[in-house]
């Protein structure tokens, strides 16, 4: 089954306590990204990748850090995290060309910074 | 990648069809017109696209006004598991432009 992995789930940390959020996805595609969710602003891109060792900056990316060293993993890192950065979190994955370049979805991370 | 204009919030009663009115006046020649759905916090879940031509799939059909300047997603036969926040989205397709996610439609389907 295709599907975008995301772990944890859930996730209670505190401020200043480095943490990561692993993202997977099994259809080899080459687009990965990751978005932050909060009421009334919608979803907003934190960081992409449009292959193995190519990362980019989206709109909100401070306090944030990606990686991208194999094609079916892209992990956020937060190293420092403030209670700012208390949202829902997305990953997402893609084929980069194409029109009908689909996303796909994980079920989502919602980190509370205390 | 233009911008789009949906209404907050819609009703529909359960079996009916939900009509959702998407406007993208300064949409590009290039420009895709997208369709997600978000249940309940889960993650986006896409329905359909269509560039010019009306298109339909097992889930919605899409409807695109001649001058593009307008669509409509139709779900023929809303449920309660239907009930969902809509986002319209236009973008150039074969880029790596991200999808702009906008605010959407809270759409509420009443049994």
């Amino acid at each position: 089954e295709a599907q975008v992995t995301q772990n944890p789930r859930y996730l209670i940390t505190v401020t200043g306590k480095k943490l990561t959020v692993t993202c997977s996805q099994n259809m080899n595609h080459e687009y990965m990204s990751w978005y932050r969710q909060d009421p009334g602003l919608g979803l907003r891109q934190i960081y992409y990748s449009m292959n193995v060792e190519v990362t980019d900056k989206g709109d909100v990316p401070e306090g944030y850090k990606v990686s991208r060293k194999e094609k079916r993993n892209f992990p956020l890192i937060l190293e420092s995290p403030s209670p700012n950065q208390t949202s829902l979190y997305f990953c997402a994955s893609r084929r980069n060309g194409g029109a009908n370049t689909e996303a796909f979805f994980g079920q989502g991370t919602r980190l509370t910074v205390v | 990648d233009a911008k789009t204009t949906q209404p907050p919030s819609m009703d529909c009663a359960e079996g009916r069809a939900a009509n959702l009115p998407c406007n993208h006046s300064t949409i590009s020649g290039n420009e895709y017109v997208y369709w997600y759905r978000q249940i309940h916090s889960q993650g986006p879940q896409y329905i359909i696209h269509g560039l010019k031509n009306n298109e339909t799939n097992e889930m919605a059909s899409l409807i695109i006004t001649e001058d593009r300047k307008s669509s409509t997603l139709i779900l023929p036969h809303a449920t309660l598991r239907d009930t969902a926040v809509y986002y319209c989205i236009v973008r150039v397709a074969n880029t790596g432009n991200q999808f702009y996610f906008g605010t959407g439609t809270s759409l509420t389907v009443i049994p």
